[in-house]
């Protein structure tokens, strides 16, 4: 069965440093990974998305993940945090030709000034 | 110009009311989602509809039924509604199961 583990509900970092957000996720097949953001009070929005191509993937406001198999794990991170990255991020697995699309539970991502 | 809306956005109601969130989308999408996010932020999926079909129901409890008049809009009924049923409801288009999905602004229920 697919499952998704975000390993930090919450991750605290200072503006300015690197953000590192944990995903793994239990799979049989190649899945599509997705990682969306949700700002306060708002629908979530797709940060990035890894669909079998490059394994390193470049999303928008300077964020990126990089698929490893090896390791079942779909990490996000952005070099430099900024005040405006504090949100809730989920990662989220697909499986072609299935009919699921999974959540993860989430982690809160707090930025200090 | 927006590409998935809600309404209302927010509902406050009595127990044992039924409700009915509206969700439409402009985007041309096959396939339409009803998300329900808890207080702390888990997100469930409830419905999905693909071209007017469900395609997938999460043992959601029979009071609430999703209702699909066209491709644009899906519908979310919850009947005999209940203290837990208080959350913030989501819409969501896709093309696809397996392609980006569009979130509404969201709909926050307060069941008293």
């Amino acid at each position: 069965a697919q499952s998704v583990t975000q390993l930090d509900s919450h991750v605290s970092v200072s503006e300015g440093t690197p953000v590192l957000l944990r995903c793994n996720y239990s799979s049989s097949y190649s899945p599509s990974l997705f990682w969306y953001v949700q700002h306060p009070n708002k629908g979530l929005q797709l940060l990035l998305k890894y669909t079998s191509a490059a394994t390193l993937v470049k999303g928008i406001n300077g964020f990126e993940a990089e698929f490893k198999k090896s390791e079942t794990s779909f990490h996000l991170t952005k070099p430099s945090a900024h005040m405006s990255d504090a949100a809730e991020y989920f990662c989220v697995v697909s499986l072609p030709g299935d009919d699921k699309v999974i959540f993860g539970p989430g982690t809160s991502l707090s930025v200090i000034p | 110009d927006t590409a998935v809306s809600q309404t209302p956005k927010y509902l406050v109601t009595q127990m044992g009311n039924d409700k009915s969130i509206k969700c439409e989308q402009n985007l041309g999408h096959d396939t339409m989602y009803w998300y329900k996010q808890d207080s702390k932020k888990f997100l469930k999926i409830m419905f999905s509809y693909n071209n007017k079909e469900l395609i997938i129901n999460e043992t959601v409890p029979n009071r609430f039924s999703p209702k699909s008049p066209d491709k644009a809009h899906l519908n979310l009924h919850i009947n005999s509604l209940e203290l837990g049923d208080s959350a913030v409801y989501f819409c969501a288009t896709s093309n696809s199961l397996q392609e980006t999905q569009y979130f509404g602004p969201g709909t926050r229920l307060l069941v008293l």
